[in-house]
């Protein structure tokens, strides 16, 4: 049972322009999500988190929306940059739970074009 | 360097072997994970530790996985009798507190032929 999911494999953008990655998630008890970015033969780098009470959180060109009605993330970058170009994971975990392990997506291949 | 390392960072190996993996987290970190990511799929959860004790050991997949960690630092991911399936890369993340966006390492990409 795939709890979280991002269903666009792939994801092709001109830079300059904006990407919007998305996620869907099942189980309405998780607390916080997570974005990270994975780079080729490199471990993910932790890029921004919402808790489950926002509904918006912000660091310089990355936002992540989170809609918790339709049970839907978002994580817009804009400006787009070629450097930008890696496999983007959504994640989501519940404190809850007694444990904090995140549940990951299966990933969205982001491609920047120059 | 600051950031999580692991070891090795390649590891080839016969059917029926054991394993020993390794991971030095960012020191201090209470928190402590081990996935996999096997290929063309996503990050599937193996274990955490909080300090040296391992509250969730849901994701180990059989009683061929075992996992340790010691002075609340080092972590060592020992697979035992290894089988194909096993191929993947092993991520080690650590955080400073549980639940917060952890840090993960570069991975070991095992091979089990």
């Amino acid at each position: 049972d795939q709890q979280v999911k991002q269903n666009s494999p792939s994801l092709s953008v001109q830079e300059g322009r904006i990407s919007i990655l998305n996620c869907d998630y099942t189980n309405s008890m998780f607390d916080y999500f997570l974005w990270y970015k994975k780079y080729p033969a490199e471990g993910p780098t932790f890029l921004i988190s919402i808790s489950s009470i926002k509904d918006k959180n912000e660091d310089g060109r990355f936002t992540v929306f989170l809609n918790k009605s339709a049970k839907h993330l978002s994580l817009h970058i804009v400006p787009s940059q070629p450097g930008d170009s890696a496999v983007y994971f959504c994640a989501a975990y519940r404190l809850s739970s007694g444990t904090y392990k995140y549940i990951f997506g299966t990933g969205t291949r982001l491609k920047v074009l120059a | 360097g600051a950031g999580v390392s692991q070891s090795p960072s390649n590891k080839v190996t016969e059917k029926g072997k054991d394993v020993e993996l390794r991971c030095d987290p960012i020191s201090g970190h209470t928190a402590l994970y081990w996935y996999r990511q096997s290929l063309g799929q996503g990050l599937e959860f193996l274990i955490y530790f909080q300090g040296n004790s391992a509250p969730d050991k849901s994701g180990l997949p059989s009683d061929r996985f075992s996992a340790e960690r010691t002075g609340g630092s080092v972590s060592t991911l020992t697979i035992q009798r290894t089988q194909q399936e096993d191929s993947a890369v092993y991520l080690c993340a650590s955080s400073l507190l549980p639940g917060q966006g952890a840090y993960f390492g570069p991975g070991t990409r095992l091979l089990v032929l």
